[in-house]
Parts: structure tokens; sequence; C-alpha cells
């Protein structure tokens, strides 16, 4: 079963909009982390914000975790075209054996 | 070789035959993972290795089999390929950090079709 479900789905935006994109998941967690997925392409890892930690950047990119509600954001800010991927979340349980995979958010930003 | 690198890039399988999905990498991570990815349900883990010469079980092993003789390669082999094994297959490695997940590093993937 997925631990990390994304929503939306898919999201369609123009450039030089934010994008956001939630995760939420059901058990206690170490970590959680977000990839990006290019079309026919491997994961790539973007950014881990641990359990103790509220919000995170990375450049464009900005995490957000609430523990309290087991949910956490990633927000792109000035979307590019080059932007466009899939994007999932992953926790890392207590417990687990490695990484939990959500089902991924399709980011379409359109020029 | 920089990273990690899975053959073939993809493979037409007839259902009944053998198939080993190579997987190897070059930053000397002790933990390698198989995952499979199906439209709609995101990664599904296989198997995975926390260090050479141990294996273990993910979600869905059943009808696959992996080895770990060394650090550097992680083959995953389906004995006897049946068509619900169509998938794109993903190899990943990372520090095996016990219950600090840490961040993963994935191939290109493998896409596999099983007639």
């Amino acid at each position: 079963s997925q631990q990390g479900e994304e929503d939306p789905q898919a999201l369609s935006i123009q450039e030089g909009e934010n994008a956001t994109m939630n995760c939420s998941y059901k058990t206690s967690i170490n970590n959680l982390q977000w990839y990006r997925q290019n079309s026919g392409r491997g994961l790539v890892h973007l950014i881990l914000i641990r359990s103790n930690e509220r919000e995170k950047h990375s450049g464009r990119l900005r995490v957000t975790l609430d523990t309290s509600k087991k949910s956490s954001s990633l927000l792109i800010t000035a979307s590019r075209a080059a932007d466009t991927a899939s994007y999932f979340c992953a926790t890392g349980n207590t417990g687990r054996r490695a990484l939990t995979f959500g089902s991924g958010t399709r980011l379409q930003v359109q020029p | 070789i920089a990273g990690i690198t899975q053959a073939p890039t993809s493979q037409i399988l007839a259902a009944g035959r053998r198939m080993t999905l190579r997987c190897t990498q070059d930053m000397r991570h002790n933990a390698m993972y198989w995952y499979r990815q199906d439209l709609g349900l995101g990664l599904r883990l296989i198997h995975y290795s926390n260090t050479a010469g141990t294996t273990g079980k993910g979600e869905v092993p059943d009808g696959y089999s992996v080895s770990r003789a060394n650090t550097d390669d992680f083959p995953l082999t389906l004995a006897s390929a049946v068509p619900s094994q169509t998938s794109v297959y993903f190899c990943a490695s990372s520090e095996f950090g016990g219950e600090a997940y840490n961040e993963q590093f994935f191939g290109p993937g493998t896409r596999l079709t099983v007639l």
C-alpha cells in the first residue's frame, strides 16, 4: 500500500506561476523526501526534510512538513517549462525496509 | 561509469522466459534497491540489499530474485516471466543509514514487456 499520497494527481500552470503539491501519509516518519521524474527517466532527489523540521528551502523549492497533520507540501516558485515533470514524495518510516513512494503529481508548465 | 547504470534499456520477452536485469553503481553505496513503476501506482519496492551479501524482500517480491555478490552489482532475475511483470524497473542506491533513510540515486530504468 502507498504510504504517501500526492495531491493533486495532475497540475497545469503557466510559466512564472507557483506550483504547490501536497503529500499526505499515514504513519510516523523519520524523514520525508521529494523526487522529480522527467518523462522516461529515473527519479532525481530534490529535498529531504526531517521529522523535527517544519520548513526547508532549496533554490526555488520550499518544503513544509506538518507532522500533526501527517502532511507535506512542495512549492515551486516562478515555475519554468523545464519544471514539467512528475513529482513524488517518499517517506522513511520507522520499521519499514526502505522509502515508501506515493503515486506522484504530474506537473505541466505551459510556456 | 557515473552513478547507476541499468541494462538493457528495454526488452520484449516471451512469457515463461528467464530474464536478468542488470544494475551497477560506482558510488560505493552499501544499499541498493529494485522498484517497479506502473501507471498510477508510483514505485513499489521489489527487493533491497542493505550491504553486500545480504538481501531482503520488499512490497512485491513474488516472481523475482536478487543477489548481491559485491558492492557494485545488484541483478534482478525473473525466473519465468509473466505478462503482469510488464513494467518499468528502476534500480537505486543509497548510503545505508538504518532508519535515517538517506537520499536514493536512481538508474535510468529498464522498460520490460512480457508477451
